[in-house]
């Protein structure tokens, strides 16, 4: 069965430095991997998801994730973070298994905050 | 293009009764899970509908319960309410292939007293 683990529920960084949120997955299979942000009182906003097509993806706002086979990784970065990144960040892996056509299974999330 | 949109945005109810929460899925989505998210958590899936069968459960119990409708809008039905179903649910929309982007309503805030 697929899982998903965050680590660290909060990340503070200072406006202008590098975002690094961590996600690691477990899967039996070629996994399909997506990262959602989440603002205050708001639904889930897709960021970017892998396919397989490339290890590298980009992403909206400027945040890309690397998938990394060997190390059942696919972190999220931003080089230079604004205030506005401030938000809750899941990472998602989903469930090819379970019977249905692929739902979500959600890591606990990442609180980010910026500080001026 | 309208995205997915959900009712009503806030709900509050009490202990024993019974809810109804609605989604309207994005244009050309014929599938629609439903997630509920409690506080401080990620979001857990509770169903999947696809052509208007139920396609996929999580660990929720029978007294969730859902229905698709031919326009693949939807409805998630709790009864018995508890204080734990207090969360928000989620409901989003998505193309059928496994791997595709389920897009997210904005939820839908329930809170059992």
């Amino acid at each position: 069965a697929q899982s998903v683990t965050q680590l660290g529920s909060h990340v503070s960084v200072s406006e202008g430095a590098l975002v690094l949120l961590r996600c690691n997955y477990s899967s039996s299979v070629p996994p399909y991997l997506f990262w959602y942000v989440q603002y205050p009182n708001q639904g889930l906003q897709l960021l970017l998801k892998y396919t397989s097509a490339a290890t590298l993806v980009k992403g909206i706002n400027g945040f890309e994730a690397e998938f990394k086979k060997s190390e059942t990784s696919f972190h999220l970065t931003k080089p230079s973070a604004h205030m506005s990144d401030a938000a809750e960040y899941f990472c998602a892996v989903s469930d090819l298994g379970g019977g249905s056509q692929g739902n979500l299974i959600f890591g606990k999330g990442t609180k980010l905050s910026v500080k001026p | 293009e309208t995205g997915v949109t959900q009712s009503p945005t806030h709900l509050i109810k009490t202990r024993g009764q019974q809810v109804t929460l609605r989604c309207s899925s994005q244009s050309g989505h014929n599938t629609v899970s439903w997630y509920q998210q409690a506080l401080g958590q990620g979001p857990q899936f509770i169903f999947q509908y696809y052509r208007e069968e139920e396609n996929g459960r999580g660990n929720f119990p029978p007294r969730f319960s859902g229905l698709q409708f031919p326009n693949y809008s939807s409805e998630l039905n709790v009864n018995a309410l508890e204080l734990d179903d207090s969360a928000l649910y989620l409901c989003a929309s998505s193309p059928r292939d496994p791997g595709d982007t389920q897009y997210f309503g904005p939820g839908t805030r329930l809170t059992v007293l």
